[in-house]
């Protein structure tokens, strides 16, 4: 079983859909959990980042973390045409562990 | 500022012969992090700068791989008699002093093709 897991997709979705994308983990000892945006042939970008439980909102996007079920979510309001890109989950320990684990990434597809 | 930088973008090269992939980390950032994402895969990290401290290199998948770093700055990551199964996204990332694993900036990305 993998550290991280999360469903590769694709998923399509309408344009102004609510897209809910997910990563279940393993590992009780990881803190920081993060999310990626990743275009075609492009590097990952940093969207959000979470520390423990809890949720955080930044316009159109909500990160979830439930830690009991070790289960993090993201959230995208009002999707667009330009949020079609490859999500990836990342997540890393406290204390010396700065080296975070991925998720192999849901590509993501809004179609106008 | 300038984001991460790396050369070559894509590099095509035949079986058994050796590359060398640059990355430019952006300045002051003392952390620099390699990784390799296959088609459809994940990131799988590779070596870990930071600092003057010793690299952790527990990533690297084989002794054909290998990453120097000169202080702060420019890293190189040599594959040495190459395989097919290591065409991929070669990615480097960096991050300043203070923060954590996720405050990480990426480069694009060198493209390997191994023939």
């Amino acid at each position: 079983q993998k550290e991280v897991e999360q469903d590769p997709g694709p998923l399509s979705v309408p344009e102004g859909a609510i897209v809910s994308l997910n990563c279940t983990y393993s590992n009780s000892a990881f803190q920081y959990f993060m999310w990626y945006r990743q275009y075609s042939r492009k590097g990952p970008e940093l969207l959000m980042y979470t520390y423990s439980s809890g949720n955080k909102e930044d316009g159109r996007f909500t990160a979830q973390v439930d830690k009991s079920s070790k289960y993090i979510s993201l959230f995208i309001r009002d999707s667009q045409p330009s949020d079609s890109a490859t999500y990836l989950c990342a997540m890393s320990g406290s204390g010396g562990s700065y080296i975070p684990t991925f998720g192999r990434g849901t590509s993501l597809i809004v179609h106008p | 500022g300038a984001g991460v930088s790396q050369s070559p973008s894509n590099k095509v090269t035949e079986k058994g012969k050796d590359v060398e992939l640059r990355c430019d980390p952006i300045s002051g950032h003392t952390a620099l992090y390699w990784y390799r994402q296959r088609l459809g895969q994940g990131l799988e990290f590779l070596i870990y700068f930071q600092g003057n401290s010793a690299p952790d290199k527990s990533g690297l998948p084989s002794d054909r791989f290998s990453a120097e770093r000169t202080g702060e700055s420019v890293s190189t990551l040599t594959i040495q008699r190459t395989q097919q199964e290591d065409s991929a996204v070669y990615l480097c990332a960096s991050s300043s002093p203070g923060t954590l694993s996720y405050e990480q900036y990426f480069g694009p990305g060198t493209r390997l093709t191994v023939t």
